[in-house]
């Protein structure tokens, strides 16, 4: 079965790095897109970064552009989120999950459990 | 503020029919592109239930429905149980110049 899961939460000061992971099984990762979601407490759900299925193409949301960078190593079937300058309105819990589609249609049909990332002095 | 547009809060008694709209534009629904939505119960990760519209994945009950018309979507949920009750949102893919998928605000579902 499809198994999402992510790591590397935790609580930084603004301005600190933090790198998150996703581990995958279940299928073959190589062949799907993938995306970072996060949601801040309270809050609704964001796209924060996607990839495509063969790493050739990234797009990041305007509130991390700049800070933030997703990659993917296929061989270990992982996914990760290099998060720099980190600010207080990045405080949220970051999910990752799988793509279906291609931009249209495309959507994300499995999702991780999710790793909280506090940032805060 | 969210491009997609739902509502804050919806209501139902167990065993009433309920909708959620996700009202969009011409950037994102009404330029054709497919909404899907998803259940996020309280302390947990969002769940899939609706795809492309109209499209139900294996294990989501036939209770829920989804449909598109123009540059909105509606989520329907019929014989509402006291387990229904979580957030919803809708998600699109906008293709304006910041071309990205967009979440709607999220909708609360209270089962009175």
């Amino acid at each position: 079965q499809v198994q999402l899961v992510e790591s590397g939460g935790g609580v930084v000061q603004p301005g600190t790095s933090l790198r998150l992971s996703c581990a995958a099984s279940g299928f073959t990762f190589s062949s799907y897109g993938m995306h970072w979601v996060r949601q801040a407490p309270g809050k609704g759900l964001e796209l924060v970064a996607v990839i495509w299925s063969d790493g050739s193409k990234k797009y990041y949301a305007e509130s991390v552009k700049g800070r933030f960078s997703i990659s993917r190593d296929d061989p270990e079937n992982k996914l990760y989120l290099q998060m720099n300058s980190l600010r207080a309105e990045d405080t949220a819990v970051y999910y990752c999950a799988r793509g279906r589609g291609h931009t249209t249609d495309g959507y994300f049909d499995f999702w991780g459990q999710g790793t909280l990332v506090t940032v805060s002095s | 503020q969210s491009v997609l547009t739902q509502p804050p809060s919806v209501s139902g008694a167990p065993g009433q029919r309920v909708t959620i709209s996700c009202t969009g534009s011409s950037s994102n629904i009404g330029a054709g592109s497919d909404v899907h939505w998803y259940q996020q119960l309280p302390g947990a990760a969002p769940k899939l239930l609706i795809h492309g519209n109209t499209n139900r994945p294996s294990g989501v009950p036939d209770r829920f429905s989804g449909s598109k018309s123009g540059t909105s979507a509606s989520l329907a949920i019929t014989g509402l149980q006291a387990e229904d009750e979580a957030d919803y949102y809708c998600l699109s893919y906008d293709t304006s110049l910041s071309a990205f998928w967009l979440f709607g605000g999220g909708t609360k579902l209270t089962v009175l």
